[in-house]
């Protein structure tokens, strides 16, 4: 089964916080991406990645940076985080050629 | 670009009903269509999806979708509803040539006794 891990469930931070979520999937996937999820809204695209070093913008990158050293990790960074990203954010890979995605259990981050 | 509409944003049903959650995408070309379901506190697991072919699928926990392209929709169903059933429906659309996907608005799902 593949396995996609986040390294926090709940995360609380403060405002102007440096803000790291990590995410490892042990499928030897080559994409990658990082959602935020918020009630209303699905989900939406933050960064994706197709390879090493990698990344492309999805549809809400503003606040946010991601970091793709290994083939297995992908970061994403709040440099300094907002309240307006208070949200769960949610981890997911896939192979290459094929379109589903498998997803972590998320973080539920809360900036006060 | 592409959208994808989940009229509905609540549904109640009892239990051992049939349920129907509705999605429509807008776009011209061909899609590749997904659901997925959300247990509180939980990530996202693939119910079912369509890439081509037959266009009623199976997927698990006895869910089943019809592509009905003249309508661009993708509607899931299931005969009857368990307890267990209760959690947010997401669907999402991606087209050839990008591995993106476009997610719905979500249905939750509660399931009354």
């Amino acid at each position: 089964d593949v396995k996609v891990t986040q390294s926090s469930r709940y995360l609380v931070k403060r405002t102007g916080e440096k803000v790291f979520l990590e995410c490892v999937q042990d499928m030897d996937h080559e994409n990658m991406f990082w959602y935020r999820q918020d009630p209303g809204l699905g989900l939406r695209l933050i960064y994706f990645s197709y390879d090493v070093k990698m990344k492309e913008k999805g549809d809400i990158p503003e606040g946010y940076s991601v970091s793709r050293e290994k083939k297995e990790r992908f970061s994403l960074i709040l440099e300094s985080a907002s309240t307006n990203q208070t949200s769960m954010y949610l981890c997911a890979s896939s192979p290459p050629a094929l379109y589903e995605q498998y997803f972590g259990p998320g973080t539920r981050l809360t900036v006060t | 670009a592409q959208s994808v509409t989940q009229p509905d944003i609540h549904i109640t049903v009892s239990e051992g009903a049939s349920l129907e959650l509705r999605c429509n995408y807008s776009y011209g070309a061909t899609p590749y269509l997904f659901w997925y379901v959300q247990s509180p506190g939980q990530g996202l697991q693939l119910l079912l999806k369509y890439f081509s072919g037959d266009t009623l699928v199976q997927g698990i926990k006895g869910f089943e979708a019809e592509f009905k392209r003249s309508q661009s929709s993708f509607n899931l169903r299931k005969p009857s509803v368990h307890w267990s059933d209760a959690a947010e429906y997401f669907c999402a659309v991606a087209f050839s040539n990008d591995y993106k996907l476009s997610f719905g608005a979500g249905t939750t799902v509660t399931v009354r006794a």
